[in-house]
Order: C-alpha cells, then structure tokens, then sequence
C-alpha cells in the first residue's frame, strides 16, 4: 500500500496569508496525486487534480505542485470561506489512499 | 447536473452486514469515462476510501477491507451498492458514494473523484 503523510494536521493562519500544505507519498507516484476540500458537514470537493491542475470553476488563489514523492498545496491570500479541512489523495492504478487532512482555521 | 444519493438502514448491528445504495441521477453509471467509489469518514476522522467499480462489474477494494466488502453496480437501475460484512463500532461513520472520473485507457491515466453523493451516517450498534 502507498502511504500518505500529510502535514500540519492543523493550521491557524489570518486572512491574506499564504498558507501552503504538504503531503509526502511513501513511493514514488509521479504526479497521480489530487488535493480536496471538505468543509464542515458537506462532501469533499476537487480542487486540484494531477498535482497541479485547477479544477473547472475553483479560485486561482488555490494551487498545487510537485511530483513523485513530495507535493505541495498553496492558497494564496486566504479567505475566510477557505475554512476547511483539505486532503491530498493518491491513486496507484486504480487504488487510492488518502492523506490525513489538514484542519485550516483563521486566527 | 449528475447527482449522487446514498441510501439504507442508519443503524446496524455488530456482526451484521452493512448495506448501501447509492443512486446515480443526471447521467449514465455505463459511461466508459468514469468509474464509482464508496468512501467513508468515522466521526470526527479522516477520509478512507473503501472501493470501487466499474459499469462491467470489475472492483478494487481498500486491502484492508477487502475480505468484508462487496461492490456491485446494476446498470438497469442506474446504481451501485456497497456491503460490508461482520461490522463492528469501528465502521461506524459517514458513508459517501462519489464518481471517479478517468482519463482513457492509454496510459498516464488520470483518476479523481469529481462527484460526491451527501453521505449517510450508518451507526453499528446493539
């Protein structure tokens, strides 16, 4: 199984800020990685799908980079609406692990 | 507009079979572009996706759950379920039936999920 380390599991940050989140595969998985947002008492939402690539409709303040083992997520100048817990998922193939998510809160 | 609606018995009891629906609105479950998946959330956790399946029957299962889980899609009904056997309070949690979409068969292919149902809470409890 590939494992996901996600961190922090948790973030306070003010609005404006740049906020960035990491999430490390325990092999290398190219760029098969996508990054959701889950706000309280709703589903997940896409944001970025194949590392980088923003979902059709999301904010450009969100972003994503990386590949093989190392990824990282940015929302660049934070908005209140931005709370969230946001989760990076991998998929070997057709088998698929989630990150542990990160907890967003604004100061 | 493609909805999803999970659907079944909110409590369960231990040892029992857990077993959900979820009900594809808006669009076809037979489209060669994406596949369908159950994910689940204990309370207050993380996301855990159990398995997937395809129109033609094919699954994928969370190795971890493998020997208790089942998925099986009905393309006459425009749904697929999910059971899981034997259950315990830990399968206690939110329950998400969600649409993966894939880029084709030639590879890299890409895979997300793009579409979610609004999940079901299912408690196992005596």
């Amino acid at each position: 199984d590939i494992q996901m380390t996600q961190s922090p599991s948790s973030l306070s940050a003010s609005v404006g800020d740049r906020v960035t989140i990491t999430c490390q595969a325990s092999q290398d998985i190219n760029n098969y990685l996508n990054w959701y947002q889950q706000k309280p008492g709703e589903a997940p939402k896409l944001l970025i799908y194949d590392a980088s690539n923003l979902e059709t409709g999301v904010p450009s303040r969100f972003s994503g980079s990386g590949s093989g083992t190392d990824f990282t997520f940015t929302i660049n100048s934070l908005q209140p609406e931005d709370i969230a817990t946001y989760y990076c998922q991998q998929y070997d193939n057709l088998w698929i692990t989630f990150g542990q998510g990160t907890r967003l809160e604004i100061k | 507009q493609l909805q999803l609606h999970e659907s079944g018995p909110g409590l369960v009891k231990p040892s029992e079979t857990l077993s959900l629906t979820c009900t594809v609105s808006g669009g076809s479950i037979s489209s060669l572009s994406f596949y369908w998946g159950w994910i689940r959330q204990p309370p207050g956790k993380g996301l855990e996706w159990i398995g997937t399946v395809f129109y033609s029957g094919s699954t994928y299962y969370n190795p971890s759950l493998d020997s208790r889980v089942t998925i099986s899609v009905d393309t006459s009904k425009n749904h697929f379920s999910l059971k899981l056997s034997s259950v315990t309070a830990a399968d206690t949690a939110v329950y998400y039936c969600a649409r993966l979409y894939s880029s084709g068969w030639t590879a890299p292919t890409v895979y997300y999920f793009d579409s979610w149902g609004q999940g079901t809470l299912v408690a196992v409890s005596s």
